[in-house]
């Protein structure tokens, strides 16, 4: 069975950093292209990044130079490092398995919030 | 990046309607896109991708058509497990993006 499990997630002030993890079992991430998206209260899905199996990471523009994804093969887990957070990042924050063109998201997390608040 | 709107953004519906949501891009693109169901508390679900082509496990009531700037997602005889909020997405180039959903309610 599939299964994406998020952690990580809690609350944090403006400025600060976060790690987010993503453990996946009944498939592998080394050859898998696997995914952030995210949905802020009351609203839509925004896609935030992807890593591809050959290791090529892609970002929205809302979290360039701040967010970074990578994976741990041996533990089946990928991470999203979240820097200099904002407010405006405030979401439930979903791994899922897709985000290679032109492929969809087949597979989700249950999700994580993370809350951004002094 | 190309901007993806539905319409329309809230429908009422009862048990047993026929019922069709739009995307409109604001570029057009062959055929990579999906629609995806989303239930409060929980994370979407995949329907439909490459714009008609149904994901395993989805019930043959829900069908998707559409290519260019222009997508439609019916579905042929509502359920009570069918209220829900709908999204679309385009996988035709990065960045990746959604429409702003439509709330399907019971009428």
């Amino acid at each position: 069975e599939v299964q994406l499990v998020e952690s990580g997630g809690g609350l944090i002030q403006p400025g600060g950093s976060l790690r987010l993890s993503c453990t996946v079992s009944g498939f592998t991430v080394s050859t898998s292209y696997m995914s952030w998206v995210r949905q802020a209260p009351g609203k839509g899905l925004e896609w935030v990044s992807v890593i591809y199996i050959g290791g090529s990471t892609y970002y929205a523009d809302s979290v360039k130079g701040r967010f970074t994804i990578s994976r741990d093969t041996s533990k089946n887990t990928f991470y999203l490092q979240m820097n200099s957070l904002r407010a405006e990042d405030t979401a439930v924050y979903y791994c899922a398995r897709g985000g290679e063109l032109p492929n969809p998201f087949d597979y989700w997390g249950q999700g994580t919030l993370v809350t951004v608040s002094s | 990046d190309i901007q993806m709107t539905q319409s329309p953004s809230s429908v009422s519906a009862s048990v047993g309607d026929r019922v069709t949501i739009t995307c409109r891009a604001s570029q057009g693109f062959s055929s990579w896109l999906a629609w995806y169901q989303q239930k409060p508390g929980k994370a979407p679900k995949l329907l439909i991708f490459a714009a008609s082509s149904l994901q395993s496990g989805v019930p043959s009531r829900f069908s998707g058509s559409g290519s260019g700037t222009d997508f439609t997602l019916t579905i042929s005889s509502l359920q009570p497990e069918d209220f829900a909020t709908y999204y679309c997405q385009q996988a035709n180039s990065f960045p990746i993006t959604f429409g702003q959903g439509t709330r399907l309610e019971m009428k």
